[in-house]
């Protein structure tokens, strides 16, 4: 069945440099790819998505390239602040004809230290 | 508009019992999602409804189930509670079907069996 890896699971960055998570996923018909952070206490909430036609995609600090080819994709934070730490699931899709699913990377935890 | 709501947040059972939790989706969000979060195991995919129908299911004994009334709303249900059923569980609501667009989660209702 498809499978989702995360790398690192954990991460330590200084306020102000950039974070890198990387994911990669066994699936070559998954076409929609999301990114969700969970913050203490709370459930988890979209930050980026990008579907497979797009190959990058970028919302101010906070960037998504997908590599079809490869069958990996990866977030891209720039310009950290204290307010990214938090756990970061990668998912994958698959859109079948009689039912869809997303599958959850393990996750990472991002640590921005002042 | 309001988010996903769950009820309770917090939920103490013993061995054997049975427990409901109960999810209200974001209005006009038809497909709502259940996922156990634990630790080790990260983000499990438990069941999807959407229209009143169990459109999806995942890798769970028969002791999980759920249902999806007219108005959207879910309720999950666990029987004969065991110890490692102790998790967070998340619901999450969608437009349409959860593969093909973004997740919208509660802040889930954390169950510990002791």
């Amino acid at each position: 069945g498809e499978n989702v890896e995360q790398h690192p699971s954990t991460l330590s960055v200084q306020e102000g440099d950039s974070a890198v998570i990387k994911c990669t996923y066994s699936d070559s018909a998954s076409n929609y790819f999301p990114w969700y952070k969970q913050e203490l206490g709370k459930g988890p909430q979209l930050i980026i998505d990008i579907r497979s036609n797009v190959g990058e995609k970028k919302d101010q600090r906070i960037a998504v390239t997908l590599n079809k080819t490869a069958k990996h994709f990866s977030l891209h934070i720039t310009e950290t602040q204290p307010e990214d730490s938090a756990v970061y699931f990668c998912a994958a899709s698959i859109i079948e004809t009689s039912y869809d699913k997303v599958i959850f990377g393990p996750g990472t935890s991002l640590s921005v230290i002042p | 508009k309001a988010g996903v709501t769950q009820t309770p947040r917090y939920l103490i059972k013993t061995r054997g019992q049975q427990v409901t939790l109960s999810c209200s989706p974001i209005s006009g969000h038809r497909s709502v999602s259940w996922y156990q979060q634990t630790p080790g195991q990260g983000l499990q995919f438990l069941f999807e409804y959407f229209s009143e129908t169990q459109r999806n299911k995942g890798n769970f004994p028969g002791r999980f189930s759920g249902r999806q009334f007219s108005n959207s709303r879910s309720e999950m249900n666990v029987s004969t509670l065991e110890l490692g059923d102790s998790a967070l569980y998340l619901c999450a609501s969608s437009l349409v079907r959860g593969g093909s667009s973004p997740l919208h989660f509660g802040n889930g209702t954390r169950l510990t069996v002791t």
